[in-house]
C-alpha cells in the first residue's frame, strides 16, 4: 500500500457528463500529481500541484481542471466527457524536497459510454 | 530526440533468467532515477530509486546509473513469473517550477515458467 488514497475505483459515465476524481496524499507528502493512462499506453502527464499551487502542466485539455485543497487532497475534474477520455486515471504524491520520486494511487478506472 | 527512451520489449524470459532493462536519457540535469513496476492495470509501484552515478542492491535488484553515459539500467536476479510486468523508469532533476521530470514508455516482460 503505496498511502495514496484514490476514490472512486471504477466511474461510469456517458458522453458530455463531468465527473470528478479525488485523490488523497500521503502523509505529509505536499505535491500531488495525475496521470492519464490509456490501454496499453505510457503514462501521460497532466499536472502537478505543490502545497495548493500548480507546478507543473502537461497535456492536460481544457476540459480537464485540478485543484489541490488546503489539506493538500486534491481532485481531477473531467468535463464533456468524450468516448475517448476512457481510460486509466492515477494521482501520485511526494514530499518534493526536489528529489521527485512519486508513490502512485491505484487509480481511477473511467469508462465513457 | 526523445526526452528518454527504454527498450520496448515486449521481453520474454524463462524463469531463472537474469533480466536487463535499460534507459537512456537526454537531458544531463537529471539526478535521481527510479524504476517502478506495473502490474496490469494497477497504480506503477516504486522498486528503487537513486542519486546520481553508481549500483544499488535490493534483493534480486540491481540499479545502475551511469550518468556519462546517459544510460540507467535494472536487473532482476532470478527472475519469478511473479516479475511479470511493466517496468517503467522515471528520472527528475531539482527545481521548484515546471516539469522536472519524465517517465519512460515501459518495457513489459513476461517470465515464463
Amino acid at each position: 500500500d503505496s498511502g495514496v488514497t484514490q476514490t472512486p475505483k471504477h466511474l461510469i459515465t456517458a458522453t458530455g457528463q463531468r465527473v470528478t476524481l479525488r485523490c488523497s496524499p500521503r502523509s505529509g507528502d505536499l505535491s500531488v500529481y495525475w496521470y492519464q493512462q490509456s490501454l496499453d499506453q505510457g503514462l501521460q502527464f497532466l499536472i502537478q500541484y505543490y502545497n495548493g499551487e500548480e507546478r507543473a502542466k502537461g497535456n492536460i485539455l481544457e476540459r480537464f481542471s485540478a485543484q489541490q485543497f488546503p489539506d493538500l487532497h486534491s481532485e481531477l475534474n473531467l468535463s464533456s466527457l468524450e468516448l475517448g477520455d476512457s481510460a486509466l486515471y492515477f494521482c501520485a504524491s511526494s514530499v518534493d524536497r526536489g528529489e521527485g520520486i512519486q508513490y502512485f494511487g491505484a487509480g481511477t478506472r473511467l469508462s465513457v459510454l | 530526440q526523445k526526452e528518454v527512451e527504454q527498450d520496448p520489449g515486449p521481453l520474454s524470459v524463462p524463469e531463472g533468467a537474469i533480466v536487463s532493462l535499460n534507459c537512456t536519457y537526454s537531458n544531463s540535469a537529471f539526478q535521481y532515477f527510479m524504476w517502478y513496476r506495473q502490474y496490469s492495470r494497477k497504480g506503477p509501484e516504486l522498486l528503487m530509486y537513486t542519486y546520481s552515478s553508481g549500483n544499488k542492491e535490493d534483493g534480486r535488484f540491481t540499479a545502475q546509473v551511469d550518468k556519462s553515459s546517459k544510460y540507467i539500467s535494472l536487473f532482476i536476479r532470478d527472475s519469478q513469473p511473479s516479475d511479470s510486468a511493466t517496468y517503467l523508469c522515471a528520472m527528475s532533476a531539482r527545481g521548484n517550477y515546471g516539469q522536472n521530470f519524465v517517465f519512460g514508455p515501459g518495457t513489459r516482460l513476461s517470465v515464463l515458467p
